[in-house]
Formats: structure tokens, C-alpha cells, sequence
């Protein structure tokens, strides 16, 4: 069976310091990727998106940055993170095509 | 702009009670419709999909899709205090594209 794994589970960073978030994929091969965050209270944001290694498709222009390494691995990033990326990131997968979303357990980011 | 709309709640039903969430799309050709529960601090959980015109039933939850309408919805049959969530409307509008997701539903079950 399929499972992703997210981590860490929470995190509290200062303002300017840096960020990587790596989330895995098992059970499967060529899983389309994504980024999401969820502000409080708020509905899911598409950060990023990849359909294939090095593939990487942004939504909302911003200082964060994603990669994707290896074919299950992807990875949010950034340099220096601000105030207003405090929020709950997800990571997801899917098979491409009309398929669901598989979630993994979040990243609790607060910046402080 | 594709958009998926929900009314954001909170919808309250007392236990026992059928919970009805509602969801409008604005890509006629969406091919496939999904509905998640996120616990509050959990990630969303998949809980039904429909891809045909109709109603899918799966145990308390029906989900039912009018295409010509634009419309998906879910129902929770003997609403139990644990539906208590955030309930998830997402669609596939192109294959192989990110899934737009709604703003969610608030639903509160009252013992």
C-alpha cells in the first residue's frame, strides 16, 4: 500500500532564519506531487506542484522555492522565512489523471 | 477562474439528525469530485468520490452529483458528535492538474 510521510510534525523558526520541509511518497512510482498551506481558519493554498523529477510548477509567487530530487522526495524550501509563512503545510500525492489527494500528517510551522 | 464554493458554516445538526454539505463548481467539463473531513490541527482525509451523475452511498455518507447543475453535495445519515469537522469539497476540472479545493464546511454535531 501507498503512504507519505511528512516531517517534521511542528516546527517554530525566527524571522530570516531558513526552511526545509521534505515530505516522501512509498508504495508507489511517479506520483504527481504538492505543496499546499492552510493559514487558520483558512482553506488550502496551492503552493507548488510536480509531475516529474525536476518538474516543478508554482502557484503564488512568494519567497518560498520547492524541489524535487528524486521521484518519491519533495521538498519546500526557503531562505529566509517571514512572519506571514507561519501556517499548517501539507504535502500531497496523487496518480495523475482524475484521481484523489492523499495527505500527509502536516507540518505546523510558526514563525516567530 | 476555476472555483469551487462551499458555504464556510458552521453548519449545526443535533446527533441523530442527516448533516447536508453543498458544493458549486464553475468548470462544466470537472470529470471527478471528492469530498475530504479535516479534524481541527489534522490533515484532510478522504472520506467519498463520485465521478458519475447520481447519488454513491457508502455506509452514513451519500454523496450526490448533478453535472448539469454544477452541484455536489454529501449527506450524513445519524450525525454522531465525532462528524464534528471541517468537511472538504475538492474537484478535478483537467486530468492530471491539481485538485481545487473548496474552502470547507464547519459542521458541529450537537449531542
Amino acid at each position: 500500500s501507498q503512504t507519505i510521510h511528512q516531517w517534521p510534525a511542528t516546527l517554530v523558526q525566527p524571522v530570516g532564519s531558513p526552511l526545509s520541509l521534505e515530505c516522501t511518497v512509498e508504495g508507489t512510482s511517479n506520483p504527481n506531487l504538492y505543496w499546499y498551506r492552510q493559514a487558520a481558519g483558512r482553506g488550502l493554498q496551492l503552493l507548488f506542484y510536480s509531475v516529474g523529477i525536476g518538474q516543478i510548477s508554482s502557484e503564488v509567487p512568494q519567497n518560498l522555492s520547492a524541489s524535487r530530487p528524486q521521484d518519491r522526495q519533495f521538498i519546500l524550501s526557503s531562505k529566509k522565512l517571514l512572519l506571514s509563512d507561519s501556517g499548517f503545510y501539507l504535502c500531497a500525492w496523487t496518480r495523475g489523471g482524475y484521481t484523489e489527494a492523499f495527505f500527509g500528517q502536516g507540518t505546523r510551522l510558526t514563525v516567530v | 477562474q476555476k472555483e469551487v464554493e462551499q458555504n464556510s458554516g458552521p453548519l449545526s445538526v443535533p446527533e441523530g439528525a442527516i448533516a447536508s454539505l453543498n458544493c458549486t463548481y464553475s468548470d462544466r467539463g470537472s470529470q471527478s469530485f471528492f469530498w475530504y473531513r479535516q479534524y481541527s490541527g489534522k490533515s484532510p482525509e478522504l472520506i467519498m468520490f463520485i465521478y458519475s451523475n447520481g447519488d454513491k452511498e457508502d455506509g452514513r455518507f451519500t454523496a450526490q452529483l448533478n453535472k448539469a447543475s454544477q452541484y455536489v453535495s454529501l449527506l450524513i445519515r445519524d450525525s454522531q458528535p465525532s462528524d464534528s469537522a471541517t468537511y472538504l469539497c475538492a474537484v478535478n476540472m483537467q486530468g492530471n492538474t491539481p485538485l481545487v479545493f473548496g474552502k470547507g464546511t464547519r459542521l458541529s454535531v450537537i449531542a
